[in-house]
C-alpha cells in the first residue's frame, strides 16, 4: 500500500553499528506502530505510537528505539545492531476514529545484520 | 489480551472452502475478532473482523459461536492465490480504537491445483 512507505526496503549492516528504519504515511491516521517478523514466528510487536506524544513498549523493544517526529512519521532505530536483530521489519498504522483498528502496513524492510 | 491457538498449516485444493479455526478461551467481553492474510515479503492485509454470530465480505466469512470462544474464517471456493498466513488476532475495542497489538504464528494455508 503506496499510503504506508518504509525506507529503506533492504539494508546490510555490521554489528555495532547505529541504524535507523523511517517510516511515513499518507493515511491522516493517528496510530503508528512497528513490528519484525523472523521465520516461524509470526509479528512481534516492538513499539506504538498512537499519538505524536505517545510511545508504548511492545513485546521485544529491548534493543531498539522510537521517534515520533510527527504524526505522519514514526522511526525505528537499533543503537547498536547486532545479528539477531536481522529481520524484515513492517511499520503499519491505524486510524482510532474507525469502530475497528484494521491495520495498514508497509512494504517491509529486510535488514541483516552481518 | 486473550492468547490464540491456529493450527500452524492447512492444506486444500482449488474451488473447495477452506474452513480456519482459531481458539480464544480468554476472550473478554470488550474484544473483538480480526483476520489478516500475508503473502510472502509484504506486510499482512485486514481480512474481516467480527464480535459474534456471522460476518460476510466481499472475501470471506466470519463465523463466532455465542460463546465467542473460538472463530472460523471461511474462505469460498479457494484459488492458488489464497496461498498465504492467515493470523487471528483478539482485539480490545474501548473508547475511539481497538488495542490489538499481537499476532500470533498464523495458519500457513497451501492450495493445490
Amino acid at each position: 500500500d503506496a499510503d504506508v512507505t518504509q525506507t529503506p526496503r533492504n539494508r546490510i549492516t555490521k554489528t555495532g553499528k547505529r541504524i535507523m528504519l523511517e517510516c511515513s504515511q499518507t493515511k491522516g491516521h493517528d496510530r503508528m506502530y512497528w513490528y519484525r517478523q523472523d521465520p516461524g514466528l509470526g509479528l512481534r510487536l516492538i513499539y506504538y505510537s498512537f499519538d505524536v506524544k505517545d510511545i508504548n513498549k511492545g513485546e521485544i523493544s529491548d534493543g531498539y528505539s522510537v521517534s515520533r517526529q510527527a504524526q505522519a512519521k514514526f522511526s525505528l532505530s537499533l543503537e547498536s545492531a547486532i545479528p539477531n536483530q536481522t529481520a524484515l521489519y513492517f511499520c503499519a498504522t491505524s486510524d482510532a476514529v474507525n469502530s475497528y483498528n484494521e491495520q495498514f502496513f508497509g512494504p517491509g524492510t529486510r535488514l541483516t545484520v552481518l | 489480551l486473550a492468547k490464540t491457538t491456529q493450527p500452524i498449516s492447512m492444506d486444500s485444493y482449488e474451488g473447495q472452502e477452506v474452513n480456519i479455526t482459531c481458539s480464544h478461551n480468554n476472550i473478554a467481553t470488550n474484544d473483538y475478532i480480526t483476520w489478516y492474510q500475508q503473502f510472502p515479503s509484504q506486510g499482512p492485509r485486514f481480512i474481516i473482523q467480527g464480535y459474534k454470530t456471522k460476518v460476510t465480505n466481499e472475501v470471506a466469512s466470519l463465523f463466532i459461536p455465542a460463546d465467542r470462544k473460538s472463530s472460523t474464517l471461511s474462505l469460498p471456493r479457494v484459488s492458488l492465490s489464497d496461498t498465504a498466513v492467515y493470523y487471528c488476532l483478539v482485539e480490545r475495542y474501548s473508547g475511539g480504537g481497538a488495542d490489538g497489538l499481537t499476532f500470533g504464528k498464523g495458519t500457513h494455508l497451501i492450495i493445490q491445483p
